[in-house]
């Protein structure tokens, strides 16, 4: 299972589009990168998920490097509720149990 | 919608006491988790299940056992809580081979 690094918090003003990086090295072909957010007294919850290149959807995009060993999660036009601690996860899809979350980025969003 | 709810939201448990926390899901996913967060940390895999009536451990197992009396509900059970299980329970649930995680509310379990 690959490892993942994410720095551990960013900051951004609402109406900023904010960008969270995630580093997965020994990512393995056939592993998938999956984005989930938690806001504080929650569960997680999936944002988004991709294998390479560039995927969207109505709340975020996901641009994989060519390398598939660098993800970068973007969310435009981010508010307040907005903030919370994102994580990036990679994992086999046969092997749903292994899915690792670890410290995520904090994302802290100012008025 | 998905969705998975979790009982109590909160509990205080003395040392040595058993408690028991409940996880319900109307998905009708085969797969079940538990998950334990500390502060300031990621979530850790307890215990898992992909059918009814068997459980599996995942990455830290010791001190707690797991129930799955039915594809709906699964149970986890302290038989003597330790301080050191003081932390934010969640559980989840998936389909059959994805891993898209459905998380309940979580529950807040306070051990003295």
């Amino acid at each position: 299972l690959a490892k993942t690094t994410q720095p551990p918090s960013m900051e951004a003003y609402e109406g900023q589009e904010v960008n969270v990086s995630c580093s997965h090295t020994n990512i393995a072909t056939s592993e998938y990168i999956y984005w989930y957010r938690q806001v504080p007294h929650q569960g997680p919850q999936f944002i988004i998920q991709g294998y390479k290149d560039y995927v969207v959807n109505e709340v975020a995009s996901l641009f994989i490097s060519a390398d598939r060993k660098l993800s970068t999660l973007s969310l435009p036009w981010v508010s307040l509720r907005d903030a919370a601690v994102y994580y990036c996860i990679v994992t086999d899809k046969t092997n749903a149990y292994k899915v690792i979350f670890g410290k995520g980025t904090h994302l802290h969003v100012l008025p | 919608e998905a969705a998975v709810t979790q009982s109590p939201r909160s509990k205080v448990a003395v040392t040595g006491g058993k408690v028991t926390l409940s996880c319900h899901q109307t998905n009708n996913h085969d797969y079940m988790y538990w998950y334990r967060q500390d502060t300031g940390h990621g979530l850790r895999l307890i215990h898992y299940s992909y059918v009814a009536d068997s459980t599996e451990k995942g990455d830290i197992p010791d001190g707690y056992k797991a129930s799955r009396p039915s594809q709906e509900n699964f149970s986890l059970i302290l038989e003597l809580a330790s301080l050191s299980q003081t932390a934010v329970y969640f559980c989840a649930s998936t389909p059959g081979n994805q891993d898209t995680q459905y998380f309940g509310p979580g529950t807040r379990l306070l051990v003295l």
